[in-house]
């Protein structure tokens, strides 16, 4: 089955850049999609088809995806900004919805 | 106002069955294909199954844990999506959402399925 690696977590600085990695084999090939999740509440949609952003999301917030790694940053990272990030792509070859394991990002 | 409402969670023992429903308002909920996720306690999430929109066929999907005990059914006429889990196990206790995602990304604020004895 289809297999997204995130790393566990990242730290960051306010008003620096945070870079949230998502591994998966040829993932360039996929459209992936991100979710934040803040404690005790439920997700929400950040980017989708890898650089989409619904309405609502800051222009802070922005996608990219090539060869095996999408990446989510967010730029000029504020203390809202802390949250769990998840990956999340279809596999064509399974027929199967796959999240990555989740990032939980810092803010120092 | 766009909403879903997830009910139907509770406390069940091992073996046992549930019927989560999903009520959706503020959007054409026969045009989505709609999704279950879970999260287990202090875990992330998990993909458990997608049905298509009934004029793509209400085909549906189901991740390897929960396939031949779970199934996913969705009643256009009524706005609502199903989750009808038989045989649970101690290991699907979680909070179990329902979402649009990718499409729109509208998610629920889930419901709570926890499998004791």
């Amino acid at each position: 089955s289809y297999v997204l690696s995130q790393p566990p977590s990242v730290s960051v600085a306010p008003g620096k850049t945070a870079s949230i990695p998502c591994g998966g084999n040829n993932i360039g090939r996929k459209s992936v999609h991100w979710h934040q999740q803040k404690p005790g509440q439920a997700p929400v949609l950040v980017i989708y088809y890898d650089t989409d952003r619904p309405s609502g999301i800051p222009e802070r917030f922005s996608g990219s995806n090539s060869g095996n790694t999408a990446t989510l940053t967010i730029s000029r990272v504020e203390a809202g900004d802390e949250a769990d990030y998840y990956c999340h792509v279809w596999d064509d070859s399974s027929d199967h919805y796959v999240f990555g394991s989740g990032t939980k990002v810092t803010v120092l | 106002e766009v909403q879903l409402v997830e009910s139907g969670g509770g406390l069940v023992k091992p073996g046992g069955s549930l019927r989560l429903s999903c009520a959706a308002s503020g959007f054409t909920f026969s045009d989505f294909w709609m999704t279950w996720v879970r999260q287990a306690p202090g875990k992330g999430l998990e993909w458990i199954g997608t049905i298509k929109s009934e004029i793509a066929g209400a085909t549906t999907y189901y991740a390897a844990p929960v396939k031949d005990r779970f199934t996913i059914s969705r009643d256009d006429s009524k706005d609502t999506l199903y989750l009808q889990m038989n045989s649970l196990k101690t290991d699907d206790t979680a909070l179990y959402y329902c979402t649009t995602a990718p499409r729109e990304g509208y998610w629920g604020q889930g419901t709570l399925v926890t499998v004791s004895s």
